[in-house]
């Protein structure tokens, strides 16, 4: 069964503007994985926090953890239309390294 | 350092005939990872393999099968297709949490 659930279900903004994702989890994670996906084609790993961690940045991504609303949040600043893409949040729930994932949230970029 | 590889890239088939896809993880990583993406929708757990044991299988019926070869390169196979069985194979490497894919397999069943 899914344990993340990405909002909204889909994005559309304009270029230059910052884009928000949030992905909600059930259970206790050791940590949370935010990965891209280009039309039908394989996910790439963008970051990850562990659950001692609230808040992490990586270039123009900014990615924050809320464990006691077992919420976690994905901001992309300045967006480009090469950030057009399917967005999922995973979690390792335990330690066999299993990810867990969401539905994913549909970005759209406008140039 | 090359990434995942998967083969074929594409892969037709007819209802009931099998499919195998094929899959080489990054050097060094011992856990491969299958999933299925249905179109327009998320990943579906099928299997996980380390050390060439299988550690865990998705909620899939036992005609999803698969192996983990010594070099840590992984097959997975589907018997007896079926046309929902059309989607995305994709097929993930890991050495700790971190999960690297490579671009999948789309199987087509006609």
């Amino acid at each position: 069964s899914q344990q993340g659930e990405e909002d909204p279900q889909a994005l559309s903004i304009q270029e230059g503007e910052n884009a928000t994702m949030n992905c909600s989890y059930k259970t206790s994670i050791n940590n949370l994985q935010w990965y891209r996906q280009n039309s039908g084609r394989g996910l790439v790993h963008l970051i990850l926090i562990r659950s001692n961690e609230r808040e992490k940045h990586s270039g123009r991504l900014r990615v924050t953890l809320d464990t006691s609303k077992k919420s976690s949040s994905l901001l992309i600043t300045a967006s480009r239309a090469a950030d057009t893409a399917s967005y999922f949040c995973a979690t390792d729930a335990d330690s066999n390294y299993q990810l867990i994932w969401g539905a994913g949230t549909k970005l759209i970029i406008k140039p | 350092e090359a990434g995942v590889t998967q083969s074929p890239t594409h892969l037709i088939k007819t209802r009931g005939q099998q499919a195998t896809l094929r899959c080489s993880p990054i050097s060094g990583h011992t856990s491969v990872y299958w999933y299925q993406q249905a179109l327009g929708l998320g990943l579906q757990f099928l299997l996980w393999y380390d050390e060439g044991e299988e550690r865990n299988r998705g909620n899939f019926p036992p005609r999803f099968s698969g192996r983990q070869f010594p070099n840590y390169s992984s097959e997975l196979n589907v018997n007896a297709l079926e046309l929902e069985d059309s989607a995305l194979y994709l097929c993930a490497s890991s050495k700790e949490e971190t999960q690297y894919f490579g671009p999948g397999t789309r199987l087509l069943v006609l």
